[in-house]
């Protein structure tokens, strides 16, 4: 069965520090890989996403993640963060060969970045 | 160009009832899921649509229905209502029509159910 971990329920970050959300997964083939953000009362926002090539992905709001095939991860990182980018994230992955738009999602990392 | 809409956006009734939420996607999408978010389970994969047919089902008992109209719209039913389907239900269309394209999901802000 596919499945999506985010290890962490929160992160806790100072502004202008790096911030890293981790995310794993298992599922077999070559899956696509998405983050996802959420603000309060508000649907998900698409923030980036690897198909293929390049491991390193950039993204909206000076976002980036890297895919890591051997560990199966693909973590979010953002080189200096901003208290506006406290909300829930969500690492999501799809299964090319089911054809369709099915999404697998992580339980969320809720991300506080601190003044 | 307008994003996803769903309607309405809160909604409460009782134990038993039914109710019916929903989706209008981004126009010129054709592909229309279902999620349902909850703080215990997180976001669950109900089901998909794609020219008014169902493409994908989640693991979620026949109580939940849904379908798709000619404009792509498309409406999710929640019959006998249980205290347990109190949740966010979110919408999503995409563009394309396979997933193999690996387009992203455009969100809708969710239809907010609380059963009494």
């Amino acid at each position: 069965a596919q499945s999506v971990a985010q290890p962490e329920d929160q992160v806790n970050v100072a502004e202008g520090n790096p911030l890293t959300v981790k995310c794993t997964y298992s599922v077999s083939g070559n899956p696509y890989l998405f983050w996802y953000v959420q603000y309060p009362n508000r649907g998900l926002q698409f923030l980036l996403k690897y198909i293929t090539g390049d491991n390193l992905v950039k993204g909206s709001y000076g976002f980036e993640a890297e895919f890591n095939k051997s560990q199966t991860s693909f973590h979010l990182k953002k080189p200096s963060a901003l208290v506006s980018d406290s909300a829930l994230y969500f690492c999501a992955v799809r299964r090319p060969r089911t054809g369709g738009f099915k999404t697998i999602f992580g339980a969320g990392t809720r991300l506080f970045v601190k003044a | 160009k307008a994003g996803v809409t769903q309607t309405p956006r809160y909604l409460i009734k009782t134990r038993g009832q039914q109710v019916t939420l929903s989706c209008s996607p981004i126009s010129g999408h054709r592909s229309v899921s279902w999620y349902q978010q909850t703080p215990g389970q997180g976001l669950q994969f109900l089901f998909e649509y794609f020219s008014e047919t169902q493409r994908n089902k989640g693991n979620f008992p026949g109580r939940f229905s849904g379908r798709q109209f000619s404009n792509s719209r498309s409406e999710m039913n929640v019959s006998t209502l249980e205290l347990g389907d109190s949740a966010l239900y979110l919408c999503a269309s995409s563009l394309g029509t396979s997933g193999r394209a690996g387009h992203e999901q455009f969100f809708g802000p969710g239809t907010r159910l609380t059963v009494l």
